[in-house]
C-alpha cells in the first residue's frame, strides 16, 4: 500500500527566501507524481507533474525533482513571496492519486 | 472554458439526512474521480468513474455512499443516512481520456452533518 509522507507539516519563511519542501513515497513503482497547492477554502491547483521517466520539472519560480529509487520529491521555490502561502500538496499515482497530507507554508513580508 | 464545478460549495445536513453532492466535469472530459478530506487529514480517493461506468470504488465506504456519472448530467455522490463522520470536505477532479493522469480540481464541496 503507497503512502505518502510530507515534511514539515508547517513552515515560515521570510519573504524572498529560497526553500524547499519534501515529499518522500514508499513504493517506488509510481507513475506520475504531481505537487500541487490548495488555497484555504478552495480547490487543487496543479502545479507541476513529473513523469516517471522523468527527473525534473520546471515552471517559472518552481522546480520540482523525482528520484525513484530513494523514494523523494522535492519542491524548489525561488525567490518566495506572500502568494505563495498556502498548503502545498504532493500525490502519485495515475487515475488514483496518493496525497500527503501537505506542508503549510507561510511567507513572511 | 469553465473548470470543473462542484455545488453546492457548502451543505448541512442533520443526522439521517441524505446529502446529494454534484460535479460537472470540465468540457470534453468524460473521467471524474471523488476525493474525501477529512479534518487534519490528507485527501483520500474514493471513487473513480467514466460515463456510465464506476471503473475503481476502492476508496468508497461499504455502506451509504454511492456515485455515478450518467450519460447526461452530472457526476453525483451521494450520502445516505448521513452521520457527524461524514463531515469533510469531497473533492471532484475531472481528466480527458487520453491523460488520464492529469486530473482538474473543483473547489470541492463542504459536508456539515449537526
Amino acid at each position: 500500500k503507497q503512502e505518502v509522507t510530507q515534511i514539515p507539516a508547517a513552515l515560515s519563511v521570510p519573504e524572498g527566501e529560497n526553500l524547499v519542501l519534501n515529499c518522500s513515497f514508499t513504493d517506488s513503482a509510481i507513475y506520475n507524481l504531481q505537487w500541487f497547492r490548495q488555497d484555504p477554502g478552495k480547490g487543487l491547483t496543479s502545479l507541476l507533474l513529473i513523469q516517471s521517466s522523468q527527473r525534473e520539472q520546471t515552471s517559472g519560480r518552481l522546480n520540482a525533482s523525482l528520484d525513484k529509487s530513494s523514494g523523494r520529491s522535492t519542491l524548489y521555490i525561488a525567490a518566495s513571496q506572500p502568494g505563495d502561502s498556502a498548503t502545498y500538496l504532493c500525490a502519485v499515482g495515475n487515475e488514483k492519486l496518493t496525497f500527503g497530507t501537505g506542508t503549510r507554508l507561510t511567507i513572511i513580508p | 472554458n469553465a473548470g470543473v464545478m462542484q455545488n453546492p460549495r457548502h451543505l448541512v445536513r442533520r443526522r439521517g439526512q441524505e446529502a446529494r453532492l454534484r460535479c460537472s466535469p470540465m468540457k470534453g472530459h468524460s473521467h471524474v474521480y471523488w476525493y474525501r478530506q477529512l479534518p487534519e487529514e490528507g485527501l483520500k480517493f474514493m471513487v473513480y468513474l467514466q460515463k456510465e461506468n464506476i471503473i475503481d470504488e476502492s476508496g468508497m465506504p461499504k455502506e451509504r455512499f454511492s456515485a455515478e456519472f450518467p450519460k447526461e448530467g452530472p457526476s453525483i455522490l451521494r450520502i445516505q443516512q448521513v452521520v457527524r463522520g461524514d463531515s469533510a470536505a469531497y473533492f471532484c477532479a475531472s481528466s480527458f481520456p487520453g491523460a488520464k493522469n492529469i486530473q482538474y480540481f473543483g473547489a470541492g464541496t463542504r459536508l456539515s452533518v449537526l
